[in-house]
């Protein structure tokens, strides 16, 4: 079955920790995003690749980064920067860029004690 | 700014008919996704919409203007399975791409 995996369904860590979400597709999706998403509030997005190797900052990058080293995988580090970590993470993938549909992995929920 | 506006809440009936409205500014506008997400979970994409009209799928079915910047998902025969929220997205082109979410409508279908 194609799709797209995230893990861990629930994280938790302290305050000052970095943590790495795993996302993984075999879709063979070109472009793959990260989306953060909080009650009353929109899907935001954090970071977007087009393809291995190069990604590009959203609208809410600062205390985050990625890598793209693979085609299938675009892991989300949240680090000890980033001010208030605690919520939804959404991980995404399209065939092409941001004009194709966009389709979600099950998302993990991050908790900062 | 790219503002999307959707209303937060409806409670509807099993069996009956529900629309959910969407507004968003239209410059630069370029399509509109509709998906649906049950609470915890991903949101699973339901339809997108680049020409004025209505495109039906089934129980479910989306509308878009334009020129009005507006949009509707029709549900009907609503179903319990049907309660979740329902999320409009609308996609801005120019010099970059860009996909802006609304806040997500909760629909809750009573018995």
């Amino acid at each position: 079955d194609g799709g797209i995996t995230q893990s861990p369904k629930y994280l938790f860590r302290k305050e000052g920790q970095n943590v790495t979400l795993s996302c993984e597709q075999n879709l063979n999706h070109d472009a793959m995003y990260w989306y953060r998403q909080d009650p009353g509030q929109g899907l935001r997005l954090i970071y977007y690749s087009q393809i291995v190797n190069d990604f590009q900052k959203g609208d809410i990058a600062e205390g985050y980064s990625v890598s793209r080293e693979k085609k299938e995988s675009f892991p989300l580090t949240v680090t000890s920067a980033q001010k208030n970590p605690t919520a939804f993470y959404l991980c995404a993938s399209s065939i092409g860029g941001i004009t194709d549909t966009q389709y979600f992995g099950p998302g993990t929920r991050l908790t900062v004690l | 700014g790219q503002n999307i506006d959707q209303p937060t809440e409806m409670t509807a009936t099993e069996g009956a008919i529900v629309q959910i409205n969407c507004t968003y500014q239209t410059s630069g506008f370029n399509g509109l996704f509709w998906y649906q997400q049950h609470a915890g979970e991903a949101p699973t994409f339901l339809s997108y919409n680049v020409l004025d009209g209505l495109e039906e799928k089934g129980r479910f079915s989306s509308f878009l203007s334009r020129s009005k910047g507006y949009s509707y998902l029709l549900l009907k025969e609503l179903q319990m399975k049907d309660s979740a929220s329902y999320l409009c997205a609308a996609l801005y082109g120019g010099a970059t791409n860009k996909l802006i979410f609304g806040t997500g409508t909760l629909l809750a279908v009573q018995p």
